[in-house]
């Protein structure tokens, strides 16, 4: 699975959009970026996943380079409860990769009042 | 529906003793994995259960061990406890089967070793 690089915390003001950066430099045509996040002392939560084209759902949207070597998560209207650790990871495509999860270090993001 | 339900909560376990936690997934899912977060390693894949079978294995030494039974539930045992298993062990589940699903993950048992 290809490695990912994330900033490790970043700071947003609330009701602000945050804009959460990942590398993936190495990624395969066949691997995912997915996005989950962890709220303090919780399981992590999923958030989005995407291949190439751009996605978004009810919690936030996926930005991904034409190259797909880098992506952007964007929160659009930040809260202080997304204040949490976000992680990207890139999955390969078959059914037992989506569940097996390799974290990084994430980025802590910290929404300020 | 409900979610992933992990037990017990939490856990107070003395050097060298040996500890089973429970995992129930989502009902319908057939994959299970479990994950190891620490201060100062962060998140770990322990291993992945689908029907039964191991099907993927993280880097954990042999007291690791899990199973999983055919109606999913799993359950994961850590024997000869060390200091270093302290821990938060978190499940997750998915459908197994299927490609771009998510995971879905308990709240976790936070196991204290002294």
């Amino acid at each position: 699975d290809a490695k990912t690089t994330q900033p490790p915390s970043m700071d947003c003001a609330e009701g602000r959009a945050a804009n959460l950066p990942c590398n993936h430099s190495t990624i395969s045509g066949n691997e995912y970026v997915y996005w989950y996040r962890q709220i303090h002392s919780q399981g992590p939560q999923y958030i989005i996943h995407g291949l190439k084209n751009n996605e978004t759902n009810e919690m936030a949207s996926l930005i991904i380079t034409e190259d797909r070597k880098s992506s952007t998560l964007i929160l659009p209207h930040a809260t202080l409860r997304d204040t949490a650790v976000y992680y990207c990871i890139a999955l390969m495509n078959y059914g037992g990769a989506t569940n097996k999860l390799i974290f990084g270090t994430g980025t802590l993001l910290a929404v300020q009042p | 529906k409900a979610g992933v339900t992990q037990t017990p909560r939490y856990l107070i376990k003395t050097r060298g003793q040996q500890v089973t936690l429970s995992c129930s997934p989502i009902s319908g899912h057939r994959s299970v994995s479990w994950y190891q977060q620490t201060p100062g390693q962060g998140l770990q894949f322990l291993f992945e259960y689908f029907s039964e079978t191991q099907r993927n294995k993280g880097n954990f030494p042999g007291r690791f061990s899990g199973r999983q039974f055919s109606n999913s539930r799993s359950e994961m045992n850590v024997s000869t406890l060390e200091l270093g298993d302290s821990a938060l062990y978190l499940c997750a589940s998915t459908r197994g089967g299927q490609r771009n699903t998510e995971a879905f993950f308990g709240q976790g048992t936070r196991l204290t070793v002294v």
